[in-house]
């Protein structure tokens, strides 16, 4: 079974700073996927990352795939208030039909 | 174009009883899914169904059956509601291309079992 582990789990940021979010997974995969969620909503696709060294950006987040090293990151520059939400990775297995998600990162940005 | 549509959006259940999770999409996927989300623990696959009158087991099945009705409708069956069930349930859905398999979710359902 396919393990995803995301750190930190929370982030308390202050408006302006940069910082970094990590997903690493267990099994060999070069399909990566982030979803923001939320309070009390459903989960919004950010970035499909499909294979070594793909990047995305979109605004205030790039993210980032190492296959060889079994990990995404999730970059953030000058957080803003916005932000604030709850981020997951996923890993699926190149066939589809099993998704492994990350147990989310839970981002908050102050003021 | 609604997307990935779920019904009802809260429940509250007494333990034993029964109830049918409804989801649908229109944007003609082959492949739907079921999980559940509980704090701190992510989203956890409970049943998948990769085509229309196929349907397997995830992560977590114990306790639930599923119905691929058609190419558009993926339903999540409690036959008898446990506490331990309490959870949000997301119903998504995807189009597996071969090149990559982005998923698209409902906004979910709230169910509180008793």
């Amino acid at each position: 079974e396919l393990k995803v582990e995301q750190n930190p789990l929370f982030l308390s940021m202050q408006e302006g700073k940069n910082y970094t979010i990590y997903c690493n997974y267990s099994t060999t995969s070069d399909r990566l996927y982030w979803y923001r969620q939320d309070p009390g909503k459903s989960l919004e696709s950010l970035f499909v990352l499909l294979s070594n060294g793909a990047v995305k950006q979109e605004g205030r987040l790039m993210a980032s795939l190492d296959t060889k090293a079994r990990l995404s990151t999730l970059h953030i520059t000058a957080a803003v208030h916005d932000l604030s939400a709850t981020y997951f990775c996923a890993v699926d297995m190149g066939t589809g039909n099993q998704f492994y998600f990350g147990t989310g990162t839970s981002l908050t940005v102050i003021p | 174009n609604a997307g990935v549509t779920q019904t009802p959006k809260f429940q509250v259940l007494k333990t034993g009883q029964s109830m049918t999770l409804q989801c649908a999409q229109d944007m003609n996927h082959n492949s739907m899914y079921w999980y559940r989300q509980d704090p701190g623990m992510g989203l956890r696959l409970i049943y998948y169904s990769a085509s229309e009158g196929t349907t397997d087991k995830g992560e977590v099945p114990n306790g639930y059956n599923v119905s691929r009705l058609n190419k558009r409708e993926f339903s999540l069956r409690l036959e008898s509601a446990a506490p331990s069930q309490t959870s949000v349930y997301f119903c998504a859905s995807a189009s597996v291309s071969g090149l990559y398999n982005e998923q698209f979710f409902g906004p979910g359902t709230r169910l509180t079992v008793l």
